[in-house]
């Protein structure tokens, strides 16, 4: 199983600030199979970014994914004020799927 | 446009089985992994499971004694099945088209 960490566990910035979020996998993510979501509180996960840094149909160029193998990165630029969730990074490459524990962003 | 949409009992007592179903409306079965996800209250994303049209499965080694999924092409829907639940099974359940769209998530809370 390939286990994901994502840090920071919270991140704390202001609005207009860029966001840089990681996630490292215990072994290689095989074909960049790597995707960000955001979540909102009693929402479920959207969908953001999908095989390492492609944007989802709707998604701002604000957001972008990069990184392959195991160490993955997710930037938002600009952050605007509905930018503030807990955003996971999930490997759909290997059974299982595996995701992140996910990480705070949160309003300083 | 793609959506799923999910229902099924929310609330069990333990040893009972979780029964959940997930119908697809703007595309077909065939062709993608059916997928189901639990959060538990306040916590990260589980993946159990997926099926695809001609129902096979893949489960998550985690809970694979536990999970049956099942697919109903003519009904455009797939099912889940988790057998004797506990607390620890509470969670938002989630249905997905593999990765992308999710469903609107079924709280699922298992007390005696």
């Amino acid at each position: 199983e390939i286990v994901l960490t994502q840090s920071p566990g919270t991140l704390s910035l202001s609005p207009g600030e860029r966001a840089t979020l990681s996630c490292r996998a215990s072994q290689s993510v095989s074909s960049s199979y790597l995707a960000w979501y955001q979540q909102k509180p009693g929402q479920a996960p959207s969908l953001l970014i999908y095989g390492a840094s492609s944007r989802t149909t709707g998604i701002p160029d604000r957001f972008s994914g990069s990184g392959s193998g195991t160490d993955f990165t997710l930037t938002i630029t600009r952050l605007e004020p509905e930018d503030f969730a807990v955003y996971y990074c999930q490997q759909y490459g290997s059974s299982p799927i595996t995701f992140g524990q996910g990480t705070r962003l949160e309003i300083k | 446009q793609v959506q799923l949409q999910q229902w099924g009992a929310r609330l069990l007592k333990p040893s009972e089985t979780l029964s959940l179903t997930c119908v697809v409306s703007g595309a077909p079965l065939s062709g993608y992994s059916w997928t189901w996800i639990r959060q538990p209250p306040g916590k990260g994303l589980e993946w159990i499971g997926e099926i695809n049209h001609s129902g096979s499965t893949n489960y998550n080694p985690s809970l694979k004694s536990r999970v049956t999924m099942s697919v109903d092409t003519s009904k455009n829907q797939f099912s889940l099945k988790l057998n004797s639940v506990t607390a620890a099974d509470t969670a938002v359940y989630y249905c997905a088209r593999r990765i992308d769209p999710w469903g609107q998530g079924t709280l699922v809370t298992v007390s005696s």
